[in-house]
């Protein structure tokens, strides 16, 4: 079946500094991909999305390419804050007439002062 | 524009008692979902309703858990007797899928729920 993964966190960065959150995904088809952001104590919101292959999602600096060659869609973001401190989560969804959204485990993010 | 809203925000209570998760979805949202998170287990997908429909209620861990949409701005899950393994972050979520499974789910703020 589809299925999510990405890098293990946590993740700890300094403020300014670049940030790549790995996810790949494995599904038969053309799923849509979403990238999720958890701030404590909140439900899960969209960053971004990309419905089909080369696109690019971005948002609040964020950025991440849908790459159906390497079934990969990276976070990416150039200069981190205090603030983007979060879990971040991978997903996908089947276009075929599903209503599922399939979850990675989430990417715990820690930014420094 | 109202987001999802769930009440209670946060519940305690005693093992073996009934606990109801209350679960209003975003006006002209057609899907809702209900989740659960652990520390140990993630966000799990319990069961997800498509225009008022259980559509895979796979996820719900037994017997004693039960949802319900009665209408379209209503959904309730429903835990009977409630266990201490029971105790996680209930997140009720929705969203408007016509035929493609491309737009976002709006996630409420969770119910905590701590059973002693």
């Amino acid at each position: 079946g589809d299925s999510v993964t990405q890098m293990e966190g946590p993740v700890t960065l300094s403020e300014e500094a670049f940030l790549t959150i790995n996810c790949t995904y494995t599904a038969t088809g053309y799923p849509s991909l979403f990238w999720y952001v958890q701030y404590p104590g909140e439900g899960l919101q969209l960053l971004l999305k990309a419905t089909k292959a080369d696109d690019k999602g971005s948002n609040k600096g964020f950025e991440a390419t849908y790459r159906k060659e390497t079934t990969s869609f990276h976070l990416e973001k150039g200069s981190v804050q205090v603030s983007d401190s979060a879990v971040y989560f991978c997903a996908l969804s089947d276009n075929t007439g599903g209503f599922k959204t399939i979850f990675g485990a989430g990417t715990r993010l820690f930014v420094k002062a | 524009d109202a987001g999802v809203i769930q009440s209670p925000r946060h519940e305690v209570t005693e093992m073996g008692q009934e606990v109801t998760l209350r679960c209003k979805p975003i006006s002209g949202h057609n899907s809702l979902f209900w989740y659960r998170q652990t520390m140990m287990r993630g966000l799990e997908l319990l069961i997800y309703f498509n225009n008022n429909v259980p559509i895979d209620d796979s996820g719900m861990p037994e017997d004693r858990f039960s949802a319900k949409m009665p209408n379209a701005s209503f959904s309730t899950l429903k835990i009977q007797p409630s266990e201490p393994r029971d105790s996680a972050v209930y997140f009720c979520a929705s969203s408007s899928q016509v035929s493609k499974g491309n737009q976002p789910q709006h996630f409420g703020d969770g119910t905590r729920l701590s059973i002693l």
